[in-house]
Protein backbone atom coordinates (compact mmCIF):
# COMPACT_ATOMS: atom_id res chain seq x y z
CA UNK A 1 0.00 0.00 0.00
CA UNK A 2 1.20 3.69 -0.42
CA UNK A 3 1.33 4.44 3.59
CA UNK A 4 2.08 2.86 6.71
CA UNK A 5 -0.35 0.09 8.10
CA UNK A 6 -1.23 -0.65 11.40
CA UNK A 7 -2.88 -3.53 12.23
CA UNK A 8 -5.46 -4.86 14.59
CA UNK A 9 -6.93 -0.60 14.35
CA UNK A 10 -8.52 -2.04 17.77
CA UNK A 11 -7.55 -4.79 20.14
CA UNK A 12 -9.43 -5.60 23.62
CA UNK A 13 -7.64 -7.74 25.65
CA UNK A 14 -7.61 -9.47 28.92
CA UNK A 15 -5.09 -8.29 31.63
CA UNK A 16 -2.34 -10.59 31.96
CA UNK A 17 -2.79 -11.83 28.54
CA UNK A 18 -0.01 -11.58 25.39
CA UNK A 19 -0.79 -8.96 22.27
CA UNK A 20 1.19 -8.65 19.10
CA UNK A 21 0.45 -5.05 17.14
CA UNK A 22 1.78 -4.83 13.14
CA UNK A 23 3.15 -2.57 11.63
CA UNK A 24 4.01 -2.46 7.48
CA UNK A 25 6.11 0.25 6.79
CA UNK A 26 5.83 2.00 3.25
CA UNK A 27 8.28 0.04 0.59
CA UNK A 28 11.57 0.95 0.93
CA UNK A 29 11.79 2.90 3.84
CA UNK A 30 14.63 1.78 5.96
CA UNK A 31 13.89 3.15 9.71
CA UNK A 32 10.49 2.35 11.36
CA UNK A 33 9.67 3.90 15.08
CA UNK A 34 6.92 2.64 17.71
CA UNK A 35 5.45 5.47 20.13
CA UNK A 36 2.68 5.22 22.69
CA UNK A 37 -0.23 7.71 23.10
CA UNK A 38 -2.48 7.52 25.85
CA UNK A 39 -5.87 9.41 25.52
CA UNK A 40 -5.61 12.81 23.13
CA UNK A 41 -1.62 12.90 25.34
CA UNK A 42 1.67 13.52 23.57
CA UNK A 43 3.59 10.42 21.90
CA UNK A 44 5.82 8.93 24.35
CA UNK A 45 8.86 6.87 22.11
CA UNK A 46 9.07 3.17 22.49
CA UNK A 47 11.38 2.06 20.00
CA UNK A 48 13.61 2.73 16.94
CA UNK A 49 15.09 0.62 13.98
CA UNK A 50 17.59 2.61 11.96
CA UNK A 51 18.83 0.29 8.87
CA UNK A 52 20.55 -2.52 9.69
CA UNK A 53 21.62 -0.65 13.23
CA UNK A 54 21.46 -2.37 16.54
CA UNK A 55 17.71 -0.39 17.79
CA UNK A 56 17.36 2.06 19.80
CA UNK A 57 14.73 0.44 22.70
CA UNK A 58 15.55 3.40 25.05
CA UNK A 59 11.89 4.17 25.21
CA UNK A 60 10.59 0.63 26.10
CA UNK A 61 8.60 1.24 29.51
CA UNK A 62 9.30 -2.19 30.89
CA UNK A 63 10.49 -5.94 29.85
CA UNK A 64 7.33 -6.69 29.39
CA UNK A 65 7.68 -4.54 26.03
CA UNK A 66 9.61 -5.98 22.82
CA UNK A 67 9.59 -5.73 19.23
CA UNK A 68 11.28 -6.96 16.08
CA UNK A 69 11.83 -5.81 12.34
CA UNK A 70 12.04 -9.22 10.35
CA UNK A 71 13.84 -8.46 7.30
CA UNK A 72 14.48 -4.81 6.99
CA UNK A 73 10.06 -4.24 6.48
CA UNK A 74 7.18 -5.41 9.09
CA UNK A 75 7.47 -4.87 12.27
CA UNK A 76 5.76 -6.59 15.48
CA UNK A 77 5.20 -5.09 18.98
CA UNK A 78 5.21 -7.60 21.36
CA UNK A 79 3.18 -6.69 25.04
CA UNK A 80 3.59 -10.07 27.32
CA UNK A 81 1.07 -10.10 30.28
CA UNK A 82 -0.67 -7.27 29.45
CA UNK A 83 -1.48 -4.50 32.47
CA UNK A 84 -4.47 -1.96 32.39
CA UNK A 85 -2.06 0.97 32.49
CA UNK A 86 -0.82 -0.28 28.71
CA UNK A 87 -4.20 0.52 27.49
CA UNK A 88 -3.01 3.72 24.57
CA UNK A 89 -2.80 4.06 21.01
CA UNK A 90 0.23 2.74 19.53
CA UNK A 91 1.68 4.55 16.91
CA UNK A 92 4.10 3.18 14.00
CA UNK A 93 6.02 5.50 11.71
CA UNK A 94 8.38 5.28 9.19
CA UNK A 95 10.86 6.99 7.25
CA UNK A 96 12.73 6.92 3.99
CA UNK A 97 16.38 6.89 5.51
CA UNK A 98 17.66 6.92 9.21
CA UNK A 99 19.69 10.08 8.80
CA UNK A 100 18.01 13.34 10.28
CA UNK A 101 16.88 14.93 7.31
CA UNK A 102 13.63 13.07 6.46
CA UNK A 103 10.49 13.23 8.46
CA UNK A 104 8.23 10.39 9.28
CA UNK A 105 4.69 8.75 8.11
CA UNK A 106 2.59 7.15 10.87
CA UNK A 107 -0.25 4.83 10.29
CA UNK A 108 -3.27 5.28 12.10
CA UNK A 109 -2.23 3.21 15.07
CA UNK A 110 -3.34 0.74 17.07
CA UNK A 111 -6.21 1.34 19.70
CA UNK A 112 -4.98 -1.12 22.31
CA UNK A 113 -7.42 -1.55 25.79
CA UNK A 114 -6.71 -3.71 28.70
CA UNK A 115 -9.79 -4.92 30.47
CA UNK B 1 19.58 14.79 25.30
CA UNK B 2 17.36 16.37 23.30
CA UNK B 3 13.76 17.48 23.91
CA UNK B 4 11.09 19.90 22.63
CA UNK B 5 8.71 21.75 24.76
CA UNK B 6 5.23 23.05 23.95
CA UNK B 7 4.27 25.74 26.87
CA UNK B 8 0.36 25.88 25.93
CA UNK B 9 -1.85 23.04 26.35
CA UNK B 10 -4.72 24.94 24.56
CA UNK B 11 -4.76 28.16 22.11
CA UNK B 12 -7.75 29.68 21.15
CA UNK B 13 -8.13 31.81 18.09
CA UNK B 14 -10.95 33.39 16.36
CA UNK B 15 -11.55 32.40 12.94
CA UNK B 16 -9.36 34.75 10.42
CA UNK B 17 -7.03 35.98 13.18
CA UNK B 18 -3.56 35.29 13.07
CA UNK B 19 -2.36 32.17 14.98
CA UNK B 20 0.87 31.10 16.59
CA UNK B 21 1.17 27.35 18.37
CA UNK B 22 4.70 27.74 20.31
CA UNK B 23 7.74 25.58 20.32
CA UNK B 24 10.88 25.07 21.62
CA UNK B 25 14.10 22.67 21.82
CA UNK B 26 17.47 21.39 23.35
CA UNK B 27 19.53 19.58 21.17
CA UNK B 28 23.31 19.13 21.41
CA UNK B 29 23.96 19.21 17.03
CA UNK B 30 22.05 21.14 15.06
CA UNK B 31 18.32 20.27 15.17
CA UNK B 32 16.24 18.96 12.45
CA UNK B 33 12.52 19.92 13.69
CA UNK B 34 8.97 18.94 12.22
CA UNK B 35 5.44 20.05 12.71
CA UNK B 36 2.28 17.55 12.98
CA UNK B 37 -1.28 17.43 13.36
CA UNK B 38 -3.70 15.21 14.52
CA UNK B 39 -7.53 15.64 13.56
CA UNK B 40 -9.61 13.41 15.55
CA UNK B 41 -9.80 9.91 15.25
CA UNK B 42 -7.07 10.62 12.51
CA UNK B 43 -3.48 9.54 12.73
CA UNK B 44 -0.88 12.24 12.31
CA UNK B 45 -0.11 14.24 9.81
CA UNK B 46 3.26 15.87 8.65
CA UNK B 47 2.96 19.44 7.91
CA UNK B 48 6.39 21.22 7.64
CA UNK B 49 10.19 20.58 8.81
CA UNK B 50 13.43 22.77 8.86
CA UNK B 51 16.86 21.08 8.11
CA UNK B 52 18.54 23.91 7.10
CA UNK B 53 18.25 27.19 4.77
CA UNK B 54 15.41 29.83 5.43
CA UNK B 55 14.65 30.05 8.63
CA UNK B 56 10.56 30.73 7.41
CA UNK B 57 9.43 27.27 6.18
CA UNK B 58 6.36 26.84 4.63
CA UNK B 59 4.31 23.92 4.56
CA UNK B 60 1.08 22.24 3.93
CA UNK B 61 -2.66 23.85 4.49
CA UNK B 62 -1.16 27.46 4.47
CA UNK B 63 1.33 26.74 7.39
CA UNK B 64 4.19 28.53 8.30
CA UNK B 65 6.68 28.26 10.98
CA UNK B 66 10.27 30.01 11.86
CA UNK B 67 13.22 28.85 13.01
CA UNK B 68 15.22 31.24 15.59
CA UNK B 69 18.57 29.55 16.68
CA UNK B 70 19.26 31.99 19.28
CA UNK B 71 15.41 31.58 20.92
CA UNK B 72 15.81 27.41 20.16
CA UNK B 73 11.76 28.02 18.51
CA UNK B 74 10.21 26.62 15.91
CA UNK B 75 6.89 28.37 16.44
CA UNK B 76 4.15 27.25 14.13
CA UNK B 77 1.86 30.57 12.32
CA UNK B 78 -0.72 30.69 10.09
CA UNK B 79 -1.74 34.49 9.18
CA UNK B 80 -5.93 33.75 8.91
CA UNK B 81 -6.87 30.77 10.78
CA UNK B 82 -10.00 28.57 9.43
CA UNK B 83 -12.26 26.39 11.87
CA UNK B 84 -11.19 23.70 9.77
CA UNK B 85 -7.72 23.94 11.48
CA UNK B 86 -8.76 22.86 14.43
CA UNK B 87 -6.79 19.75 16.03
CA UNK B 88 -3.84 18.90 18.28
CA UNK B 89 -0.34 19.60 16.98
CA UNK B 90 2.85 18.39 17.58
CA UNK B 91 6.41 19.49 17.48
CA UNK B 92 9.02 17.54 17.15
CA UNK B 93 12.91 17.24 17.02
CA UNK B 94 15.94 15.46 16.40
CA UNK B 95 19.45 16.35 17.18
CA UNK B 96 22.02 16.54 13.99
CA UNK B 97 25.06 15.60 15.98
CA UNK B 98 23.80 12.00 15.89
CA UNK B 99 22.94 9.89 12.49
CA UNK B 100 20.85 8.08 14.29
CA UNK B 101 19.16 9.91 16.48
CA UNK B 102 15.32 9.41 17.13
CA UNK B 103 12.28 11.62 16.28
CA UNK B 104 11.13 13.36 20.12
CA UNK B 105 7.84 14.23 20.19
CA UNK B 106 6.53 17.41 22.39
CA UNK B 107 2.74 16.95 24.78
CA UNK B 108 0.87 18.75 22.10
CA UNK B 109 -1.08 21.88 21.66
CA UNK B 110 -4.95 21.70 20.89
CA UNK B 111 -5.91 24.31 18.75
CA UNK B 112 -9.48 25.58 18.95
CA UNK B 113 -10.50 28.24 16.21
CA UNK B 114 -13.91 29.50 16.75
CA UNK B 115 -16.45 30.68 13.75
Amino acid sequence: GAGVSQSPSNKVTEKGKDVELRCDPISGHTALYWYRQSLGQGLEFLIYFQGNSAPDKSGLPSDRFSAERTGGSVSTLTIQRTQQEDSAVYLCASSLRWTGNTEAFFGQGTRLTVV
Amino acid sequence: AQSVAQPEDQVNVAEGNPLTVKCTYSVSGNPYLFWYVQYPNRGLQFLLKYITGDNLVKGSYGFEAEFNKSQTSFHLKKPSALVSDSALYFCAVRDGASSASKIIFGSGTRLSIRP
